[in-house]
């Protein structure tokens, strides 16, 4: 059965410090996978895909097939960085459900 | 309004009630889903239609009852349900179902159950 793992409920960093939020997931196929962020009071949106193999926000994210992990990182934290990160994956190829499936996400918290 | 919306944000109901959240997208997208966002519990997917056209159902209990009228309304119809059921119900659109679409979600309704 397909599944994300975050094993982190809370990260707590410091402004200016590297972060890491880790993503696994299981499934035997060719995942897409995608970060999701829930900023406080807003809804949630689509942060990065690694299709896009994309920079944003300062967040980059790296499919590595042989640890199935998708971990999301930044080198320099901000303080508008705090907010609830969500990785989820769905299953590739055309007509394949777009069903996401969420890990339970990762509160980061960039203090001052 | 622009992108997704739900109504109400906020829902309180007694078991006995009859009640419905509503979806609305202004994306012209092919595809919505259903998902609940339970306490310390990830995200699950309900229900997704494309085109109109129920094509997955995650095993959800029949005291939830989907409905997409057309390609833009979604909504979920509520009887007996249970205090368990008390969550964030979301919406989400996207362009139709195949990979590499984005989904776009709403601000969800926030339902207790009494």
């Amino acid at each position: 059965a397909q599944r994300v793992t975050q094993p982190e409920k809370l990260l707590s960093v410091f402004k200016g410090a590297p972060v890491e939020l880790k993503c696994n997931y299981s499934y035997s196929g060719s995942p897409e996978l995608f970060w999701y962020v829930q900023y406080s009071r807003q809804r949630l949106q689509l942060l990065l895909r690694h299709i896009s193999r994309e920079s944003i926000k300062g967040f980059t994210a790296d499919l590595n097939k042989g640890e199935t992990s998708f971990h999301l990182k930044k080198p320099f934290a901000q303080e508008e960085d705090s907010a609830m990160y969500y990785c989820a994956l769905r299953k590739g190829g055309r007509n394949q459900g777009g069903k996401l499936i969420f890990g339970q996400g990762t509160e980061l918290s960039v203090k001052p | 309004e622009t992108g997704v919306t739900q109504t109400p944000r906020h829902l309180v109901m007694g078991m006995t009630n009859k009640k419905s959240l509503k979806c609305e997208q202004h994306l012209g997208h092919n595809a919505m889903y259903w998902y609940k966002q339970s306490a310390k519990k990830p995200l699950e997917l309900m229900f997704v239609y494309n085109f109109k056209e129920q094509t997955e159902n995650n095993s959800v209990p029949s005291r939830f009852s989907p409905e997409c009228p057309n390609s833009s309304h979604l909504f979920l119809h509520l009887h007996t349900l249970q205090p368990e059921d008390s969550a964030l119900y979301l919406c989400a659109s996207s362009q139709d179902r195949s990979s590499g679409n984005e989904q776009f979600f709403g601000p969800g309704t926030r339902l207790t159950v009494l």
